[in-house]
């Protein structure tokens, strides 16, 4: 295992319903991502949390709603999505160097998103 | 805009032989190169990373070159095994940003 884990595994919702998404790392790294993987599209990077705060969050629409409570938990929170969100949602995590550039990446094995 | 091209969305060679994937960039000066192998239904996981000073990277059977000027990144794996069979990644990354590309599904016939 790489040291991340995500619950759940596998979720199927409604438009109308909330749900989270849940991240833990316990490699000790201090960056936090959420990655969208839909089929035959390359990975999505939606957001970003360095130290706690959040530094990207690419075009993401609100119905996303990221949370960073402390540098080891990462969270998703959805609601009203659409079936297009429909994909394989992957938390990773890394240990960023003043010096810049995101050093590898671990990712943990995704939560496998249906909206119907 | 910035773009990544895995010349190949899939490859099949024969075990034993030496598989040869490509990641070309357009538009995007990285400081890092990277190449990860997912397998389905899991996330993917990091092989090699290799920073923009550098020519070559090796790694057991594995083996990265980053050519900055070509704009290219060449990964091989040498002697390779049916366990080799997956999709492979490359990721380019600099500063806070990072970006995929598509990835090439690579098969290892015995």
């Amino acid at each position: 295992e790489t040291g991340v884990t995500q619950t759940p595994r596998h979720l199927v919702m409604g438009m109308t319903n909330k749900k989270s998404l849940k991240c833990e790392q316990h490699l000790g790294h201090n960056a936090m991502y959420w990655y969208k993987q839909s089929a035959k599209k390359p990975l999505e990077l939606m957001f970003v949390y360095n130290f706690k705060e959040q530094t990207e969050n690419n075009s993401v629409p609100s119905r996303f709603s990221p949370e960073c409570p402390n540098s080891s938990h990462l969270f998703l929170h959805l609601h009203t999505l659409q079936p297009e969100d429909s994909a394989l949602y992957l938390c990773a995590s890394s240990q960023v160097s003043l010096a810049g550039g995101p050093d590898e990446q671990y990712f943990g094995p995704g939560t496998r998103l249906t909206v119907t | 805009s910035q773009k990544i091209e895995q010349n190949s969305e899939a490859l099949n060679i024969q075990e034993g032989k030496t598989a040869t994937l490509t990641c070309n960039y357009t538009n995007y000066s990285p400081a890092y190169l990277q190449w990860y192998r997912q397998d389905p239904g899991r996330g993917p996981v990091f092989l090699l990373l290799i920073r923009e000073n550098e020519k070559e990277k090796r790694k057991e059977r594995l083996k990265v070159t980053f050519d900055t000027t070509l704009k290219q990144s060449l990964f091989h794996i040498t002697a390779s095994q049916p366990a080799d069979s997956a999709t492979y990644l490359c990721a380019l990354s600099s500063a806070s940003k990072i970006i995929f590309g598509s990835g090439t599904r690579l098969s290892i016939r015995p």
